[in-house]
Order: C-alpha cells, then structure tokens, then sequence
C-alpha cells in the first residue's frame, strides 16, 4: 500500500537551532517525493521535490530508499519558518494522484 | 500568485443535498486535481481531469463527480450530501498533461453539512 507518515504533529524549536521534519514512505516503486508548505492564511505550495537536489529557503531533503525516508532538514530555524508541512508521495502511475501525510506543524520560537 | 481561484470560499449544507464546487485556473493548465482535506489530515486525493475526462480516481463513492471545461474550470459536485464530507476541498491545476509536474493549489473552500 502507497503511504506517507509524519509522525510529529507538532515540532516547536527555537530560532537559530536545527530543524528536522520526519517522513516515511511506503511504496514499492520508484516514488517522487515532494515536500509542501502552507503558511498562514496561504494555499499549500511546492516547497521542494526530491529529483530537483535543490535547496529552497535553507531546507534540503534527502531520498533514502533504504529507510525509505525523505527527511526535511534546515541547519537553522527562521521565525518565518513556521508553518504546516506535508510531506506527499507520487506514485508511478499515468496521473498525477500526490498522496499526502498528516502534516508537521513547525513553530519557530524567537 | 499560481492563478488557481476557487469558490465559494465557505459553504453550508444539510445531509441529504447536493453541491458544486469551482474551481478557475488559467491557461496552458490542462490536468486539474481535486483533494478533500479533512481537519487535522493531509489531503487526500478524489480525482483527476485531463482534457475533461476523468484521468484517475481515489477511494472515494461515486457520489463524488466530477466536470472539467474547455475554458480551464472545473466542477466537483458532491451527491447526498453526509456529515462526514465536511472538510476543506481543494483544487490543483497543472500546466501541461505531465502527471509528475508541479501542482498549484487554489485556496480551498470550506464545506460544513449540518
């Protein structure tokens, strides 16, 4: 079964220190993965993707298909961080059906 | 701004009705996705239109239907109407027919059934 788990609801840290959003996947293919962010009072939009390698905004990910895992990392936190994020799975199949994850909310305390 | 409009913004009904939802994107946006996100959860995937036919669906009754126009809008309607479909409704369009691009969500409309 195609499944994405973020197994914090909740991460609060202050600013300047690490950040970690954790995801896990299930799938048997070869999936993209993406991470999405919404602000307040803002629509979900990309933050990254994992085919692209590119850092936005200080995060980076990684695709580890050994642990099957797609972390989201940023050395140190900005107040402006703070935000939902939803990590999501695209399967290999003809459309473009994203499968998402509960979501983290990230708060960043000055 | 992605110009991905949906409406209404809110929307109120009693179990038992019928609704429509809109969705308004701009040109070159060809593929148009619809998710439910209930409170507290990631959206979840309904379907998918590409060139106004049905490319995909989720786990969802075929009380959930679907429209896509030639002018880059798009309808979800949603049949007998339960309390377990109050949640935020989102669209997303895609620019081409690529199923690996990029998705732009519109803001949502909020949908209570008393």
């Amino acid at each position: 079964a195609q499944r994405v788990t973020q197994p914090e609801k909740l991460l609060s840290v202050f600013k300047g220190a690490p950040v970690e959003l954790k995801c896990n996947y299930s799938y048997s293919g070869s999936p993209e993965l993406f991470w999405y962010v919404q602000y307040s009072r803002q629509r979900l939009q990309l933050l990254l993707r994992h085919i692209s390698r590119e850092s936005i905004k200080g995060f980076t990910a990684d695709l580890n298909k050994g642990e099957t895992s797609f972390h989201l990392k940023k050395p140190f936190a900005q107040e402006e961080d703070s935000a939902m994020y939803y990590c999501a799975l695209h399967g290999s199949s003809n459309t473009g059906k994203l499968i998402f994850g509960q979501g983290t909310t990230l708060q960043v305390k000055p | 701004e992605t110009g991905v409009t949906q409406s209404p913004t809110h929307l109120i009904k009693t179990r038992g009705q019928q609704v429509t939802l809109r969705c308004s994107s701009q040109s070159g946006h060809n593929t148009v996705s619809w998710y439910q996100q209930a409170l507290g959860q990631g959206p979840q995937f309904i379907f998918q239109y590409y060139r106004e036919e049905e490319n995909g669906r989720g786990n969802f009754p075929p009380r959930f239907s679907g429209l896509q126009f030639p002018n880059y809008s798009s309808e979800l309607n949603v049949n007998a109407l339960e309390l377990d479909d109050s949640a935020l409704y989102l669209c997303a369009a895609t620019l081409g027919g690529g199923s690996r691009s990029e998705q732009f969500f519109g803001p949502g409309t909020r949908l209570t059934v008393l």
